[in-house]
């Protein structure tokens, strides 16, 4: 029972270009979603949050945006940089039940040059 | 501020042993998560430990297990080893149990055999 799912495993983007992640989610409760990066050898990295009380936040080349009656929220980085390449998480939480964060299963982005 | 650190980094068993992984949190983390990650499956979370007691707790068999010393350092157990529980174990620190926001450290690559 996969509660935040990200269907797209990979996806490569021309450098300069925007990525658009996304990352869809089944249960209504969750009111706090994050964006986690993650090299190879390295635990993931905090990269951006939103409240479910707003519908996009900002940060540098990083917006995440939440469509929460779609219960869908996507990560936008603009423009892609080399640098970018990694493997995304997008992760939810909620103030029920006994999960701290559920994990999507991960996007790979490749910035090609 | 040192970040979160693991020991060992890699660790290989056999079916049927027992392992220890140590988890030391940022200085002044008093919350310590402990995460499954898995090709495919993204990261499962545990549990969590805050003030020496177990907060909240996953979806995993009684083999799992942990616990959290006076000065936030966490270890988790786990016995009687099976092939399925070959997997990076992220271990992730925040200042208390209602942080959403937590910090990974690089995770230990555990082969069952």
């Amino acid at each position: 029972d996969q509660q935040v799912k990200q269907n797209s495993p990979s996806l490569s983007v021309q450098e300069g270009r925007i990525s658009i992640l996304n990352c869809d989610y089944t249960n209504s409760m969750f009111d706090y979603f994050l964006w986690y990066k993650k090299y190879p050898a390295e635990g993931p990295t905090f990269l951006i949050s939103i409240s479910s009380i707003k519908d996009k936040n900002e940060d540098g080349r990083f917006t995440v945006f939440l469509n929460k009656s779609a219960k869908h929220l996507s990560l936008h980085i603009v423009p892609s940089q080399p640098g970018d390449s990694a493997v995304y998480f997008c992760a939810a939480s909620g103030n029920f039940g006994n999960e701290k964060l559920t994990f999507g299963t991960g996007t790979r982005l490749t910035i090609i040059p | 501020k040192a970040g979160v650190t693991q020991t060992p980094r890699y660790l290989i068993k056999t079916r049927g042993q027992q392992v220890t992984l140590s988890c030391s949190p940022i200085s002044g983390h008093r919350s310590v998560s402990w995460y499954q990650q898995t090709p495919g499956q993204g990261l499962q979370f545990l549990f969590e430990y805050f003030s020496e007691t177990q907060r909240n707790k996953g979806n995993f068999p009684g083999r799992f297990s942990g616990r959290q010393f006076s000065n936030s350092r966490s270890e988790m157990n786990v016995s009687t080893l099976e092939l399925g529980d070959s997997a990076l174990y992220l271990c992730a620190s925040s200042l208390t149990t209602g942080e959403h926001q937590e910090f990974f450290g690089p995770g230990t690559r555990l082969t069952v055999l």
